[in-house]
């Protein structure tokens, strides 16, 4: 099992530049959620999914966009970058949902930086 | 979600024991506690979870006292990979409001050798 896999494990982007964050899971969960951490702060929720084809928006959801077309992968699509969306983003996925009595499984991270 | 109210760094040294506490005074009946470890450049990790009295297992020790405004995680004997960014979570099963977990600053350990 790799668990949860992210691509790439960083990246440059120019201002208006767009990209997609790659997110995979092999443990057949059908929760996922990407996440962003600003430096030394905690992690906030941009979008969350509770099985393929159902996405819906988390707390900071602007500038991103999500898609959800098999169990396994959750691409996150930034459209026209800027510099506020430099952060590490933080792929997760459960069995269910976001149940603090159940195990989140997080990716190692990208770390993105806009100029 | 309770809100959770824990130190922002924590100096030890290898060998000893530390002891991280967590303070949620509005705590539910339904709430549980769950505490995540992340390392530097990774994504956080599960560690331990509890609703009352006293949780181990191999990685930690979580005290819960009767009245679960509070808890302790305790990590015996640190070691210099200990050194991380240690976050308590507070709630019931359906976690934020989107199901997600909510995450502070976390209590910043850094084990000295």
């Amino acid at each position: 099992n790799a668990g949860v896999t992210q691509t790439p494990k960083f990246r440059i982007l120019k201002i208006g530049q767009s990209m997609t964050l790659q997110c995979t899971q092999d443990m057949n969960h059908n929760y996922m959620y990407w996440y962003r951490q600003d430096p030394g702060m905690g992690l906030k929720l941009i979008y969350y999914s509770v099985g393929a084809g159902i996405t819906d928006k988390g707390e900071v959801p602007n500038g991103y966009n999500v898609s959800r077309s098999t169990t396994e992968d959750f691409p996150l699509r930034l459209e026209l970058a800027a510099p506020s969306q430099t952060s590490v983003y933080f792929c997760a996925s459960s069995y269910l949902r976001g149940a603090l009595t159940d195990t989140q499984y997080f990716g190692p991270g990208t770390r993105l930086t806009v100029l | 979600l309770a809100k959770t109210t824990q130190p922002i760094s924590m100096d030890s040294y290898e060998g000893q024991e530390v002891n991280i506490t967590c303070s949620h005074n509005n705590i539910a009946t339904n709430d549980y506690i769950t505490w995540y470890q992340q390392f530097p450049s990774q994504g956080p990790r599960f560690i331990i979870q509890g609703y009352k009295t006293k949780v181990t297992n191999e990685v930690a020790s979580l005290f819960i006292p009767a009245d679960r405004k509070s808890s302790t995680l305790s990590l015996p004997r640190v070691s210099l990979s200990d050194t991380a960014v240690y976050y308590c979570l507070v709630g019931d099963k359906g976690g934020g409001s989107q199901g997600n977990l909510i995450f502070g600053k976390g209590t910043k350990l850094s084990v000295k050798p």
